[in-house]
């Protein structure tokens, strides 16, 4: 069965520290990796994607994807308290058809002032 | 300017009641999606089309049923509401087959459904 797997949290952070949240996927030919964030009663909203082995940097968020070790990872530079929301990992479902994502339960981030 | 656009945004019904949420986008995006969030934030794919044509069908009851008039429309009816249907539903939407995998999706507010 496909898989995406997080640790659930919640993950304390003080203010202005890195956060590193991390997610593992079971299926070798996913080729699509997205990080979402959820803050409390909203929707999800798209943080990064990422395509290819190595880092890739917007602002203070940095994504890492490692396919040999399967697992994709994002770095948050200089916390904020605005940072604190569960962060969804989704990964796409190799076939036919790639429309499909599969979505880690997330991790529950809080940043400390 | 909204890009994906859900309504209602609550709605509360009793059981055995029938219902339907309604889905816009203007993002100009072939492909829909249907997402149930349970209250362990876990996000479960229902449905999706592509330019009006179903393509994903997960294992959801029949009392569900989704309708894509156009492209930019995804409504989703249900029937018979149970107790167990309470969540909150979000619809998405992205482009078409990417040729490195997927393309991101973006979602709406979210229709938070209780059934009493």
């Amino acid at each position: 069965q496909k898989e995406v797997e997080q640790n659930s949290g919640p993950l304390s952070v003080p203010e202005g520290a890195i956060a590193s949240l991390n997610c593992t996927y079971s299926d070798r030919g996913s080729q699509s990796f997205f990080w979402y964030r959820q803050y409390s009663g909203k929707s999800p909203e798209l943080i990064m994607f990422i395509y290819s082995n190595g880092d890739k940097e917007d602002g203070r968020f940095t994504a890492q994807l490692n396919k040999a070790s399967q697992y994709v990872s994002l770095l948050i530079r200089d916390s904020q308290p605005s940072d604190s929301a569960t962060y969804l990992c989704a990964v796409n479902i190799p076939g036919d058809s790639n429309y499909q994502l599969i979505w880690g339960a997330g991790t529950k981030l809080i940043i400390k002032p | 300017d909204t890009a994906v656009s859900q309504t209602p945004k609550y709605l509360v019904t009793q059981m055995g009641n029938d219902k339907s949420i309604k889905c816009e986008q203007n993002l100009g995006h072939d492909t829909m999606y249907w997402y149930k969030q349970d209250s362990k934030k876990f996000l479960k794919i229902m449905f999706s089309y592509n330019n009006k044509e179903l393509i994903i069908n997960e294992t959801v009851p029949n009392r569900f049923s989704p309708k894509s008039p156009d492209k930019a429309h995804l409504n989703l009816h249900i029937n018979s509401l149970e107790l167990g249907d309470s969540a909150v539903y979000f619809c998405a939407s992205s482009q078409a087959q990417g040729v490195v995998g997927s393309y991101e999706q973006y979602f709406g507010p979210g229709t938070r459904l209780t059934v009493t």
